[in-house]
Order: C-alpha cells, then sequence, then structure tokens
C-alpha cells in the first residue's frame, strides 16, 4: 500500500516558470516531510524538509507548503531553471528513535529553455 | 551531513553470479540502510544493517538472497546472490545521522545483469 501518493509523474515546465508537485499522506502519525532530489546517476539528496507545525518553509526558490488537515504537502520551485531537471521525491517519516521514511513514486521535472 | 562513498559504481554481471557492494561513511553512524531503485522507480527499503547484529530485513527480501554485513559504524556490505535479469536495478546505501531524522545517501552503484 502506497502510503505517500505524489503527483504528477512527469512535469514539463517552461525557463522562469513555477514547477509544482503535490503529496499526500495517510498515516497521520507522520510528522517529518523531507524532499529529496536526484540527478541522473547520482544517489538522492535532501532538498528541504518541514514539520507540520508549520504551514511553508521557504530556502531560496524552493518553497515547502504544508496542510496538516488535508494532509497534503506541496513542492513549489519557483523560477525554474533548467539546472532543476531532476527527480523530485517527497517523503514522510515519523520522529523519535528510528522509523522508517517513506517515499513518494517520484517526479521527473524536465525544465525547457 | 555526511560523505558516503559505494564501490563498484557500476558493474555488468552474469546471471548466476554474485556481487558484493561496499559502502563506507565519513563518520559513524548508528542506523545504515539499503535501497533498492529499479529503473524509473521509486526506492523501495532492503534492509537494515545492525552493526553487531542480523541485519532486518523488509518484507519481500531475505537474507540469503541479499547478505548483507556491518561490521563496524563506518561500513556495511550488501551481496546480490545468484543474480538474474530482473536483479538489475540501483543499489544504494544511506545513513541517519543521529537525531537528524534525516537520511542522507550514497551515489548508488548501476549493477546490470546479463
Amino acid at each position: 500500500q502506497q502510503q505517500v501518493k505524489q503527483s504528477p509523474q512527469s512535469l514539463i515546465v517552461q525557463k522562469g516558470g513555477i514547477s509544482i508537485i503535490n503529496c499526500a499522506y495517510e498515516n497521520t502519525a507522520f510528522d517529518y516531510f523531507p524532499w529529496y532530489q536526484q540527478f541522473p546517476g547520482k544517489g538522492p539528496a535532501l532538498l528541504i524538509a518541514i514539520r507540520p507545525d508549520v504551514s511553508e518553509k521557504k530556502e531560496g526558490r524552493f518553497t515547502i507548503s504544508f496542510n496538516k488537515s488535508a494532509k497534503q504537502f506541496s513542492l513549489h520551485i519557483m523560477d525554474s531553471q533548467p539546472g532543476d531537471s531532476a527527480t523530485y521525491f517527497c517523503a514522510a517519516s515519523i520522529s523519535g528513535g528510528y522509523q522508517k521514511v517513506t517515499f513518494g513514486i517520484g517526479t521527473k521535472l524536465q525544465v525547457i529553455p | 551531513s555526511a560523505v558516503i562513498s559505494q564501490k563498484p559504481s557500476r558493474d555488468i554481471c552474469q546471471r548466476g553470479t554474485s556481487l558484493t557492494i561496499q559502502c563506507q561513511v565519513d563518520s559513524q553512524v548508528t542506523m545504515m540502510f539499503w535501497y533498492r531503485q529499479q529503473p524509473g522507480q521509486s526506492l523501495t527499503l532492503i534492509a537494515t544493517a545492525n552493526q553487531g547484529s542480523e541485519a532486518t530485513y523488509e518484507s519481500g527480501f531475505v537474507i540469503d538472497k541479499f547478505p548483507i554485513s556491518r561490521p563496524n559504524l563506518t561500513f556495511s556490505t550488501l551481496t546480490v546472490s545468484n543474480m538474474s535479469p530482473e536483479d538489475s536495478s540501483i543499489y544504494l546505501c544511506s545513513v541517519e545521522l543521529a537525531g537528524a531524522n534525516t537520511q542522507y545517501f550514497g551515489p548508488g552503484t548501476r549493477l546490470t545483469v546479463l
């Protein structure tokens, strides 16, 4: 059972546009939501993360929006650049001791000039 | 964060053989994990590598097929045994730093089984 649903699976955005990737979770015990960026031939790298006590977190051009009541969170990439072309994974886990990280299916983003 | 290296970075193997993948971390970590990422797919946890004890395997993965060693807090190996073409995948190790609640991934090993 996929506990973190991610959409879309692929996304094409023009340079300078906004890329939006959405995720929804089922387990209300999740309290940590990281996003990973993966370039071809590389391992996933932590991009940005949020906890449910805040509704938004911004780091440069990357923003996570979090809606606890709807159990949804999203990644916005402002002023998208060709260098942002990568696969993005949302994830969810539970704090306190080790808990398995549940990953979304991934979104392949292509930013075209 | 942590610096994680994996060897080999890629390999092409024959059906029925075995391959051992190494994962080295630049600092001592409690938690190390092994994932499989099939082409165009998400990450699937194979097992948690426990230092000094047997690995903990996820449903669908067994020790005979994926034996894991964790001799110390900076090193682990994953062996893919008796390989078939279905084992062609990227294998990733990751670590969780104490108190970080975040996993950091190695560069992966791209395995092709003919």
